[in-house]
This record gives structure tokens, sequence and C-alpha cells, in this order.
């Protein structure tokens, strides 16, 4: 399966602020997603990440938000803008190499806002 | 939101015990997956099943595939200190290419 470097592995930001988390791939893969963990919580999915166009949103969030780029198909990166202290989770990136190997996550960015 | 029912929400069991958990869907699943996570880092996967009535094992771990297609159980035997962690369930329809996670079932191990 694919190895996923996912960066930063944790930050604390001011609110009002942004931070943009990268997701890098070491192969190329179609598919590509942004999940959201919150505290104590399972998984949501935030977005799919399309390559070379607009990224598709899950309802509840929106790209103003959570602006997506993929430049290719080794990488992607999430921007969590204008953040507040309900921002803070547990962002994680996540591929699909082969329906074999099931979805691959990477270690994920734990991010605290005060 | 979430469409999978997943129980327990947590369990405290012995070492050497068997854990059984299992997840429901009120709609249909092609896929069903298996993960764990450990602190600190993303789910990793454990059992992936791919048809209904399939039964698949990993060491320790066994999963099913329901027949209906709205359901799957995971079974781990002679549980270990390195059991501990969150296990959750993941249903993945061919029309969607994402997946929808349970809310986790907490497994605690005392030695």
């Amino acid at each position: 399966s694919a190895v996923i470097s996912q960066k930063p592995s944790r930050d604390i930001c001011q609110r009002g602020t942004s931070l943009t988390i990268q997701c890098q791939v070491d192969s190329q893969v179609t598919m590509m997603f942004w999940y959201r963990q919150q505290p104590g919580q399972s998984l949501t999915l935030i977005a799919t990440a399309n390559q070379g166009s607009e990224a598709t949103y899950e309802s509840g969030f929106v790209i103003d938000k959570f602006p997506i780029s993929r430049p290719n198909l080794t990488f992607s990166t999430l921007t969590v803008s204008n953040m507040s202290p309900e921002d803070s989770s547990i962002y994680l990136c996540s591929v699909v190499v082969t329906r074999a190997y099931g979805y691959t996550f990477g270690s994920g960015t734990r991010l605290t806002v005060v | 939101g979430q469409q999978l029912n997943q129980s327990p929400q947590s369990m405290f069991i012995q070492e050497g015990e068997d854990v059984s958990m299992n997840c429901t869907s009120s709609s249909i699943f092609n896929t069903w997956l298996w993960y764990k996570q450990d602190p600190g880092e993303g789910p990793v996967l454990l059992i992936a099943l791919y048809k209904a009535g399939e039964l698949t094992s990993n060491g320790r771990l066994t999963a099913q595939f329901g027949i209906t297609r709205k359901d799957s159980f995971l079974n781990i035997s002679a549980s270990i200190p390195s059991d501990v962690g969150i296990y959750f369930c993941a249903g993945q329809r061919y029309n969607n290419n994402d997946m929808r996670f349970g809310a986790g079932t907490r497994l605690t191990v005392k030695p």
C-alpha cells in the first residue's frame, strides 16, 4: 500500500488564523480524501480532493472554510481558515491505491486552536 | 452524518479473553472494513471484506460480512495488552468512493 507523509503532525494556532496541512504520497493515487476526527469521536469525511478540479465537499463543509488543492496525483493540501476553538481536531489525509488495500491513512495533524 | 451503528462503545477485558464487536447499518454496503487506531496515529486497516457472507481471518482477528450486507462483526481471540486501542468499522458503496465510519469501540485490556 501507499506511504503517506502528513505535515505538520501537530500545531497550536491562534483563533482567526489559517493553517495549511500537507499530504504527500509515495506513489500516484487517483483517490485522495480529507477527514476530520474531533476529540473522542469517529472520522468524518470533509471532502474528496480531485486532481485538476475543485474538491467535492460533504454536507456541512464548505470551500471557503476548508480550501483544498490537488496539483498532482501525489500531493494535496487542506487549509483550515479563520480558525476557532471548534476547529480543534485531528485532520487526516487518506488515499486508496487498490481496492484490496482499502484506504490508507496518514498519521494525522493534531490541531489545537486557542 | 454517520450511517453506521457500532457497538459496544467501550470494552474492558482481561488479557486472554475473547472480544466481539459489531456494526450495523440501515443501508447496504458493498465493502466492510475494520480499522484500529492507536493514540497519535491514523487508523490502520485490519481486515477488508468484499462479499456478503465472507469470513476472513488475520491472525487472532476474524471478521464477517453479513449476508444482508447491512452488518459486520469483528472478533479478537485471546486478547493481549497491545490490542488496546480504538476499533472502527467502515462501509463503502460502489457508487461512492468515500467510506463511512462507525463511532468506534474503545478496547482496554487488563494484564
